[in-house]
């Protein structure tokens, strides 16, 4: 079955480089995302990518994604204290039959 | 364009009573997705419509049911309530090509 893993917590500097990395289990995986959810708030789609792609930039963001190792990442440059959330990376077999199993997400706590 | 809408945005209900939630999709979307978040099984797929259909489920117990209007809109119901059923209750809707999926608010729904 699907299964997607996240490490619970990272801390990094305002202005530093934040890496967020997230493992899956199901080859069959044909999309890959990243949310953001900031506190009482529900789930913001930041990118995605295709599973036949390795690296995907938009702006600040850059999604690696090693398929071989079923390893994805998130990278933010010039983290700011606004990217403060809970990232949750996720994944689907099929983009047309929208069963998304998502991992159990990671905190980015942003210091001054 | 208007952003997928959940309501109510909060909820209290007594055990064994039952509820539904509604959420609109936005305009053109006509896949809707449902899912579960809890701090301790984090976000879990409950299902998801597409054109009055139920085309996926996860595995939660038969007192969980949704359907879906000829509008796309969707509505979730919860019978014989119980205390664990407490959580922040995720409405999604595709976009008909891309199948990026955007998130409402959410209802949180507390059972005492």
């Amino acid at each position: 079955g699907e299964d997607v893993e996240q490490s619970l917590f990272l801390s990094v500097r305002e202005g530093d480089s934040s890496v967020i990395n997230c493992t899956y289990t199901d080859s069959s995986s044909t999309y890959l995302y990243w949310y953001k959810q900031e506190p009482g708030a529900g789930l913001q789609l930041l990118t995605y990518i295709f599973s036949n792609m390795d690296m995907k930039q938009d702006q600040r963001l850059t999604v690696l994604l090693n398929k071989k190792d079923k390893h994805l990442s998130l990278r933010i440059a010039d983290t700011q204290t606004g990217d403060s959330a809970i990232y949750f990376c996720a994944e689907s077999i099929s983009g047309g039959y929208q069963k998304v199993t998502f991992g159990t997400g990671t905190k980015l706590q942003v210091i001054p | 364009k208007a952003g997928v809408t959940q309501t109510p945005r909060y909820l209290i209900k007594t055990r064994g009573q039952q509820v539904t939630l509604s959420c609109s999709p936005i305009s053109g979307h006509r896949s809707v997705s449902w899912y579960q978040q809890t701090p301790g099984q984090g976000l879990q797929f409950l299902f998801e419509y597409f054109s009055e259909t139920q085309r996926n489920k996860g595995n939660f117990p038969g007192r969980f049911s949704g359907r879906q209007f000829s509008n796309s809109r969707s509505e979730m119901n919860v019978s014989t309530l119980e205390l664990g059923d407490s959580a922040l209750y995720l409405c999604a809707s595709s976009h008909p090509t891309t199948y990026e999926q955007y998130f409402g608010p959410g209802t949180r729904l507390t059972v005492t």
